[in-house]
């Protein structure tokens, strides 16, 4: 049992260069999390998901869109980078306990630092 | 509007002292609280969590935290750490009005035990 993995583990982008981070989990969990973690600011909500084929905005969403198109993956695109969007990206995952409503425990992957130059 | 304030950014404490990071919320409702932990380089995991009850909350690795709905803390304690503690501590609230499955994360609380 994995848990919560994230690919790739680092990546370099120049400004105006896209690419996709993958979220896997194998827990069979429902809803699904984006966040992006910078220095002084904790973690900060981009994106979210609580099935398969639904998605939400989060806090931060702006320049970042996700799919998730099977229920064991969350994927976070950057159509084009900016320098802003250097950070450490967090996925998580949690289940459902009754009615839909979550275990409130998150699990965490282990993260995908990127830096765009 | 749900918020979470971690006033403490950095805590440096001595092995085998007490230490006590402390986190305040505000919210008009009910509210589920939580401290996550992250060790250098990984990613978070659960030390405790608040949702009804006792208001003295155990934890893994040795720590405890009591909910205090009149001060609207949380205040993670241990009565003595580790080096192995050195690591950034988060708290986190989740509840209706942010809905149950998303937390709102504090800035953390970096705390370094020193030998």
């Amino acid at each position: 049992n994995a848990g919560v993995t994230q690919t790739p583990k680092f990546r370099v982008l120049k400004t105006g260069q896209s690419m996709t981070l993958l979220c896997a989990q194998d827990m069979n969990h429902e809803y699904m999390y984006w966040y992006r973690q910078d220095p002084g600011m904790g973690l900060r909500l981009i994106h979210y998901s609580v099935g398969e084929g639904t998605t939400a905005k989060g806090e931060v969403p702006d320049g970042y869109n996700v799919s998730r198109l099977k229920k064991q993956n969350f994927l976070l695109g950057l159509e084009s980078a900016a320098p802003s969007q250097t950070s450490v990206y967090f996925c998580a995952s949690s289940y459902i306990v009754a009615d839909y409503m979550s275990s409130y425990e998150q699990y965490f992957g282990p993260g995908t630092r990127l830096t765009v130059t | 509007a749900q918020s979470v304030t971690q006033l403490d950014s950095q805590v440096p404490v001595f092995e085998e002292a007490p230490v006590e990071l402390r986190c305040n919320y505000s919210s008009s409702v009910s509210v589920y609280l939580f401290w996550y932990v992250q060790y250098p380089n990984q990613g978070l995991q659960l030390l405790l969590k608040y949702l009804s009850g006792s208001t003295l909350v155990k934890g893994i690795n040795g720590f405890e935290a009591e909910f205090n709905k009149s001060q609207t803390s949380f205040h993670l304690r241990k009565p003595s750490v580790h080096i192995s503690d050195t690591a950034e501590y988060f708290c986190a609230v989740s509840g209706p009005a942010s809905g149950t499955y998303k937390y709102i994360f504090g800035t953390g609380t970096r705390l370094k035990v020193l030998a």
